[in-house]
């Protein structure tokens, strides 16, 4: 158990609609990391956020937000979803920055869009 | 640019054999971190071992250790004594100044292990 949790695990809807993903990081670490991996591939980088800032993008669609609350707990906010948005999400969580920063993943959250 | 290349789309070892998976690494940043993460067909993504590019010694982990080869840019994880749980997705990752500190990931090698 990596100590980051993610809920919900699976998630089925419909094309158009918005889903909300949830991340809490492990106790003490600041930075909140989210990665799109879609079937057979790698992970892509989609945010991260530092203590309830915007640190970096990735690849992110703009039809995906995020954010990260007071208490490091982040959101990954999806909306007018298409086929092609099903993957498994990841969230991350590392201490701080600088190159030694381990990230600790979550379970993921398996979407799936009819 | 910072690049991150597993030359082995998938592997078949024998159970108990040793294996060796390939990563090399490209970055102008004389100060970097290298890991692994293990991804098992369950899906969790399992962090496996670091080493940073000033560390004097090879890191090691249990029966993980990386063969670091600095001068060659290559950072392969070495898996001792494999058990069949090991058959999993492996991806090598690199996190330096140029990207930001953001961990740049390798495409995976699929290993498996035969009973």
């Amino acid at each position: 158990d990596s100590g980051v949790t993610q809920t919900p695990k699976h998630l089925i809807t419909a094309t158009g609609q918005r889903v909300t993903l949830r991340c809490s990081p492990r106790s003490g670490d600041l930075s909140v990391y989210w990665y799109q991996q879609s079937l057979d591939q790698g992970l892509q980088f989609l945010i991260q956020y530092y203590n309830g800032e915007e640190r970096a993008k990735g690849n992110i669609l703009e039809r995906f937000s995020a954010q990260q609350f007071p208490d490091l707990h982040s959101e990954l906010n999806l909306s007018s979803l298409e086929l092609g948005d099903s993957a498994l999400y990841f969230c991350a969580s590392s201490k701080a920055g600088g190159a030694r920063n381990e990230q600790f993943f979550g379970p993921g959250t398996r979407l799936t869009v009819l | 640019a910072q690049k991150i290349t597993q030359t082995q789309p998938g592997m078949f070892v024998q159970e108990k054999e040793a294996v060796t998976l390939d990563c090399t690494y490209d970055t102008s940043d004389p100060s970097y971190g290298l890991f692994w993460y293990k991804q098992p067909s369950s899906g969790e993504m399992i962090f496996l071992i670091y080493q940073g590019s000033y560390d004097q010694q090879n890191a090691t982990e249990g029966r993980y250790s990386l063969n670091f080869q600095k001068a060659r840019k290559s950072a392969n994880l070495v898996i001792s004594a494999s058990q069949l749980g090991d058959s999993a997705m492996y991806f090598c990752a690199m996190s330096s100044m140029d990207s930001n500190y953001q961990l740049i990931w390798g495409a995976g090698t699929k290993l498996i292990i035969k009973p």
